[in-house]
């Protein structure tokens, strides 16, 4: 069983667009993340909710909207998407959002604009 | 300027040799992880760590609180080991700051 899963594995779309991507966990985490990473590897969070409250909202442009219905799920909705959006975003999530918390990553969702 | 730096950026080494890959990081953090993502992309967490020493396998991981620096060793390594080692420290307000990660490859 996935513990941490992310539809779609990946997604091209064209400039302008409006996209969503799903992250959902069955670990019975309370927190939940979105992390950037971008066509040099590195990695960086955009947001986290914990039991579905956003706790870090780094400086991520307004088109980028976390949805959290519930505390297994944190949806990204990207409005008109831009090329410099192309990366992988990897979803993750965490017992607590806690110093002793190691979190687990969904296998990612690549995101191509063309 | 990043606050966690890695050192090296990439190492390639000979199976069997010993691996020491660095991390440090500007300011008090209250935790490090160490991250392993595969060629195929998936990341997977090695250790979360706030002080001493951690073992798994023939990883290992330590943290100088006083020196703001954590190491990840891997001994005996392996071709199956080749991958990208990524640090991140966990600053306050919860909030994860990775390094730019360490390529490694291990020839057979």
């Amino acid at each position: 069983d996935t513990a941490v899963s992310q539809t779609p594995k990946y997604l091209v779309t064209q400039m302008g667009n409006d996209k969503s991507i799903k992250c959902e966990q069955n670990l019975g985490h309370d927190t939940m993340y979105w992390y950037k990473q971008d066509s040099k590897k590195f990695l960086k969070i955009m947001f986290s909710y914990n039991n579905k409250e956003l706790i870090i909202n780094e400086t991520v442009p307004n088109r980028f909207s976390p949805k959290s219905p519930d505390k297994a799920h944190l949806n990204l909705h990207i409005n008109s998407l831009e090329l410099g959006d192309s990366a992988v975003y990897f979803c993750a999530s965490s017992q607590n959002s806690g110093v002793g918390d190691t979190q687990y990553f969904g296998p990612g969702t690549r995101l191509t604009v063309l | 300027k990043n606050e966690v730096e890695q050192s090296p950026q990439n190492l390639t080494a000979q199976e069997g040799e010993f691996i020491t890959i660095n991390c440090s990081y500007s300011v008090g953090i209250s935790a490090l992880h160490w991250l392993q993502q595969h060629p195929g992309g998936g990341i997977v967490s090695l250790f979360m760590l706030s002080s001493g020493k951690k073992k798994h396998g023939r990883l290992i991981a330590t943290i100088n609180i006083q020196e703001k620096h954590s190491s990840l060793h891997i001994t005996a390594s392996h071709p199956r080991d080749s991958a990208v080692y990524i640090c991140a420290a966990l600053f306050s307000g919860s909030r994860l700051t990775f390094g730019e990660g360490t390529q490694l490859t291990v020839n057979p």
